[in-house]
């Protein structure tokens, strides 16, 4: 079982649309969560950190289920500009590592 | 400030040939990493390294060696360049503590034929 599973879509949505993606690790000493985002050969760049609590920045809110090991990530009012793919991202351990999903992918259209 | 920067962007290299990609950064992080990205696989941490002058091995070490000589260099060699070696490589920075986020370079497109 790999250490973190996505969905690798695509999801295609309409511009205006409300999409939530699924991640689920499997190891539950798992400390820290993230989603990344990255674009078309582009490089990752950190989205935003996901806590216990659950948090938002603007139009994307990030939530952590500890009991059932998954982490979700809501976009409202999708953008054209949303379209990328997005990386779910965990910690582990006393190293300084992360792992990485494998991404879902989010087409946004007209 | 220019951040994380990689060296070549583009290469392509036949089987058994050696090449060092550079990874610079100029945000005087001390940690830094390199992964390699394929298809349905995700990012894979090749070697990583915790301050100047220490290395680490990763999930897929095998086939690469680095040198962390200055804090703000992490190079990454391939001594013998085979097919599966093919990849988009991606080197990030970051500084200790707990903002684990980390800063990564452009990507290195890598072709071994």
């Amino acid at each position: 079982r790999k250490e973190v599973e996505q969905d690798p879509g695509p999801f295609n949505v309409p511009e205006g649309a409300t999409v939530a993606f699924n991640c689920t690790y499997s190891n539950s000493a798992s400390q820290s969560f993230f989603w990344y985002r990255q674009d078309c050969r582009k490089e990752p760049k950190l989205l935003m950190s996901v806590y216990s609590s659950g948090n938002e920045d603007g139009r994307f809110t990030a939530q952590l289920n500890r009991a059932s090991q998954y982490i979700s990530l809501l976009i409202r009012d999708s953008k054209l500009s949303d379209s990328a793919t997005y990386l779910c991202v965990v910690k582990t351990g006393t190293a300084s590592k992360l792992t990485f999903g494998t991404g879902t992918r989010l087409q946004v259209t007209l | 400030n220019a951040g994380v920067t990689q060296t070549p962007k583009f290469r392509v290299l036949k089987t058994g040939q050696s090449m060092t990609l550079l990874c610079a950064q100029d945000m005087n992080h001390e940690y830094m990493y390199w992964y390699r990205q394929d298809p349905g696989m995700g990012l894979r941490l090749i070697h990583y390294s915790v301050g100047e002058g220490t290395t680490a091995k990763g999930e897929v070490p095998d086939g690469y060696n680095v040198s962390r000589l200055k804090k703000q260099n992490f190079l990454l060699g391939l001594e013998s360049a085979a097919p599966s070696q093919t990849s988009v490589y991606f080197c990030a920075s970051r500084i200790p503590g707990t903002n684990y986020e980390q800063y990564f370079g452009p990507g290195t497109r890598l072709t071994v034929t």
